[in-house]
């Protein structure tokens, strides 16, 4: 079982309606990242959180210490939100990144 | 402000030749540095890391070699390219006192 899991695999969706990409993980860990990934390859991170909840413009970030679980929502999605999305944990026991597969996002216009 | 500058942005190499990626980072000192690969249609996988100058760790075995000639410089090198080297190549930083990590653009290699 890998350390980290996102659900969905694949997600295609209609312009305008509510995303939500999963990550769950097993390790013990000081920060979570989502990150955002086009087609070209080019990586952008979206958020990095420790406790709560992160808002930036239609993205939101929450994550569940207890649960060990983080949701990556899109609201008002859009045709150019279409891209690989991918969560990665950095484990307490070292500093190294721990990612995940990639949900990737198709939105049809 | 810190900035990461990896190169080329895509390369087309052929079997058996060299290869050799550079990353260097700006803004901070004694940065952690990483070299990542994701192969087609799968996630990203660690290569290398390094916390040190002239301190290299493999994650895992294979045809490829990392160098880091300065504190903040950070090289992927091949003598021989296989097929099977084809992906793309991501580095990133980080400062090992917080959490926070950075990404380069990647770059694309294909081997022919």
């Amino acid at each position: 079982k890998n350390e980290v899991e996102q659900s969905p695999q694949n997600l295609t969706a209609q312009e305008g309606e509510f995303i939500t990409i999963n990550c769950s993980y097993s390790v013990g860990i000081s920060a979570l990242h989502w990150l955002q990934q086009h087609p070209g390859g080019g990586i952008v991170s979206l958020f990095m959180l420790s406790s709560g909840k992160k808002k930036h413009g239609r993205l939101i970030a929450t994550i569940n210490i207890q649960e060990k679980h983080s949701s990556l929502h899109i609201t008002a999605s859009h045709p150019r939100d279409s891209a690989v999305y991918i969560c990665a944990v950095r484990s307490h026991s070292n500093y190294q990144l721990i990612w995940g597969a990639g949900t990737k996002l198709i939105i049809k216009p | 402000s810190q900035t990461i500058h990896q190169w080329p942005a895509t390369l087309v190499q052929p079997v058996g030749s060299p290869l050799s990626l550079e990353c260097t980072v700006e803004g901070t000192s004694n940065p952690n540095l990483y070299w990542y690969r994701q192969a087609a249609g799968r996630g990203l996988q660690l290569l290398f890391y390094s916390v040190g100058i002239g301190q290299i760790s493999s994650e895992v075995p294979q045809n490829l070699s990392a160098s880091r000639p300065q504190d903040r410089q950070f090289i992927l090198s091949s003598k021989k390219l296989l097929l099977s080297d084809s992906g793309f190549y991501l580095c990133a930083w980080s400062d090992g006192q917080v959490t926070e990590a950075f990404f380069g653009q990647g770059t694309r290699l294909t081997v022919v």
